[in-house]
Parts: C-alpha cells; sequence; structure tokens
C-alpha cells in the first residue's frame, strides 16, 4: 500500500510570496494518477490538479504541479489571500485512493 | 452540473451501523463508469478515503477499514449509500460523497457539502 508523505506539515509565508509543496511516495507511481486539492475550513475539498501536472477546470494558472517517481510538487506562484488552506495529494492505484496527510498554507 | 447531497442521522451509538445516503442530481448514476465516492475527515484532521463503488462493477474500500464497510448504488432513486457497521468514537467524521470528472485521471472533482456523524452512547 502507497503511503504519501506531505511535507512541510506548515509552511508560513505572506502574499505575493512563492509556495512550495511537497508530495513524497513510499514507492514509485504513475504520475497520470495524482492529484492536489484545496481546503478550506467547514468546505469540502476542491480539485486543483490531476495527471500531477494539469490544472482542474478554472483553477488559477497561478498553481502549477509537478514531479514524476516518488516525488511530487504543488507550486502556488503569487500568494493571494484566498490561498491560506490546506492542501492534500492524492494517489489512485490498484483500485485504491491514497491520501496524503496534508499542509497547511498560513499566513505569516 | 453534477451535484451531491449528503443525509443520513448525524448521532449513531457505538457498535451499531453509521448509514450515510448520497443523492445525486444533474448525471445519472448509472451511466458511465464513474467512481462514486465517499471521503471522511475526522475532526481536526485530514482526508480518509472510505470506498468507490462504480455502476455495473464492484465496490472497493479502504483497507484499514477492514470488512467494515458496504457500499451500494440504488438506481431507482439515483442515489449510493454507505454502511458502516461496528462503529466506534474513531469514526465520528465528517463523510463526503463525492465523484470522479471525466479525463481527470480519478481526481475526485465533485463533492458534497458533507454530513458531521458523531459516534456517542
Amino acid at each position: 500500500e502507497i503511503v504519501l508523505t506531505q511535507s512541510p506539515g506548515t509552511l508560513s509565508l505572506s502574499s505575493g510570496e512563492r509556495a512550495t509543496l511537497s508530495c513524497r511516495a513510499s514507492q514509485s507511481v504513475t504520475s497520470r494518477y495524482l492529484a492536489w486539492y484545496q481546503q478550506k475550513p467547514g468546505q469540502a475539498p476542491r480539485l486543483l490538479i490531476y495527471g500531477a501536472s494539469n490544472r482542474a477546470t478554472g483553477i488559477s494558472d497561478r498553481f502549477s504541479g509537478g514531479g514524476s517517481g516518488t516525488d511530487f510538487t504543488l507550486t502556488i506562484s503569487r500568494l493571494e489571500p484566498e490561498d491560506f488552506a490546506v492542501y492534500y495529494c492524492q494517489h489512485y492505484g490498484a483500485s485504491l485512493y491514497t491520501f496524503g496527510q496534508g499542509t497547511k498554507l498560513e499566513m505569516k | 452540473q453534477v451535484q451531491l447531497q449528503e443525509s443520513g442521522p448525524g448521532l449513531v451509538k457505538p457498535s451499531q451501523t453509521l448509514s450515510l445516503t448520497c443523492t445525486v442530481s444533474g448525471a445519472s448514476i448509472s451511466s458511465g463508469g464513474y467512481f462514486w465516492t465517499w471521503v471522511r475527515q475526522r475532526p481536526g484532521k485530514g482526508l480518509e478515503w472510505v470506498g468507490y463503488i462504480f455502476y455495473g462493477g464492484s465496490a472497493y474500500s479502504n483497507p484499514s477499514l477492514k470488512s467494515r464497510v458496504y457500499i451500494s448504488i440504488d438506481t431507482s432513486k439515483n442515489q449510493f449509500s454507505l454502511k458502516l457497521s461496528s462503529v466506534t468514537a474513531a469514526d465520528t467524521a465528517v463523510y463526503y460523497c463525492a465523484r470522479d470528472h471525466d479525463g481527470f485521471y480519478y481526481g475526485i472533482y465533485y463533492w458534497g457539502q458533507g454530513s458531521l456523524v458523531t459516534v456517542s452512547s
């Protein structure tokens, strides 16, 4: 069973800065099935990135995903106040979904 | 536009069975090979995949939940349901029903608003 480990646990940045979030898989995974989500308090998650690097419908181009094998990143180029939230990576494989434990992006 | 809405008891006693239903609008539950999915989130914790079912196929669930999960589809009502047996306080969570999207490689795109279920006597 694949384990996804996200780092850092908490990231403190200011608006306008660049955020880089990491997701590491316990074994090599298919990039096609790696996704990223944003979740704000009291809301359902929102799909940001699918297939490791493709933005979902309506997602700002400030969000970009990359990586392959075991190491994946979500980058937010210029933080806006609405970007401060919790971010999760997720993988689908062997008929199972797996989520990372999340990275909280907080305002410095 | 696909919309999902969870419904069910907000309070369940320990050792009993948690039952939730997800009503789907804007799409037919019997069309396509979509993954009709349940995800939960314990208070203050991260997302945990519970399981999914696809019409005409099988259901899969999180191995950590062992054999306590049962997911089914009711095409006549355009709903799918979750049953989680032998619940404990650790099953207290917000339960989301959700679905993937064509071409998004199993990314979960459509989400319900979530339903808080508390396990307590």
